[in-house]
């Protein structure tokens, strides 16, 4: 089944700066790749997704890119604020199977 | 995009008793979906629960353990069975959102188990 591996595990940036998180999977058929943020006593609530058949899909501070050769799919937020504090999750799922596989997470701290 | 509700919130159960959670969707949905997040951990699907038809359970997960029932196109249940300390987490109902396209999830905000 799909595997997806999610670096790094905690992150801490200073608020103003930008925040990378990276995610590998490892199903080629793979072509949906979805982050969730989850706030501490909520469930995870989509901020943004991406289909196989584009690069790359931004909505205001937050931008996804997918590399499909490589298997690889990166969440990026800029000009952090420290309501961006959460852990994040990527995921992935493909036609045919709607369930989705989650990374391990990422703890985002922005330091004010 | 839909709205779920879940029931309990949280709970604090004893060690060899048995717990049903119900998971209520404003909107009428094909695929709902069981997940477990254990303390500081990922999400782990259980079970996936289409209307009509018994639940597919992932590798690891048994029906004696957690059934599973799909009444209609809007609710569900999801018992943890004889439940032990390990079985302390939180348990997420998540649900194909019509309206946002095919995979695209919602989660409710989980109902957390703590077995004593």
């Amino acid at each position: 089944g799909e595997n997806v591996e999610q670096h790094p595990s905690t992150l801490s940036v200073q608020e103003g700066d930008s925040a990378v998180i990276k995610c590998t999977y490892s199903d080629s058929a793979s072509n949906y790749f979805p982050w969730y943020k989850q706030e501490l006593g909520k469930g995870p609530q989509l901020i943004i997704d991406i289909r196989s058949n584009v690069g790359e899909k931004k909505d205001q501070r937050i931008a996804v890119t997918l590399n499909k050769t490589a298997k690889h799919f990166s969440l990026h937020i800029t000009e952090t604020q420290p309501e961006d504090s959460a852990v994040y999750f990527c995921a992935a799922s493909k036609t045919g199977r709607r369930a989705l596989t989650f990374g391990s997470g990422t703890r985002l701290q922005v330091q004010p | 995009s839909a709205v779920i509700s879940q029931k309990p919130s949280r709970d604090i159960c004893q060690r060899g008793t048995s717990l049903t959670i119900q998971c209520q969707v404003d909107s009428q949905v094909t695929m709902m979906f069981w997940y477990r997040q254990q303390p500081g951990q990922s999400l782990t699907l259980i079970a996936t629960a289409n209307q009509g038809s018994e639940a597919t359970y992932e590798s690891g997960f048994v029906i004696d353990k957690f059934p599973i029932s799909r009444p209609n196109l809007t609710f569900s249940t999801l018992t943890v069975s004889n439940m032990s300390p390990e079985d302390s987490s939180i348990y997420l109902c998540s649900v194909e959102d019509p309206n946002s396209g095919a995979n695209v999830l919602t989660f409710g905000a989980g109902s957390r188990l703590t077995v004593l």
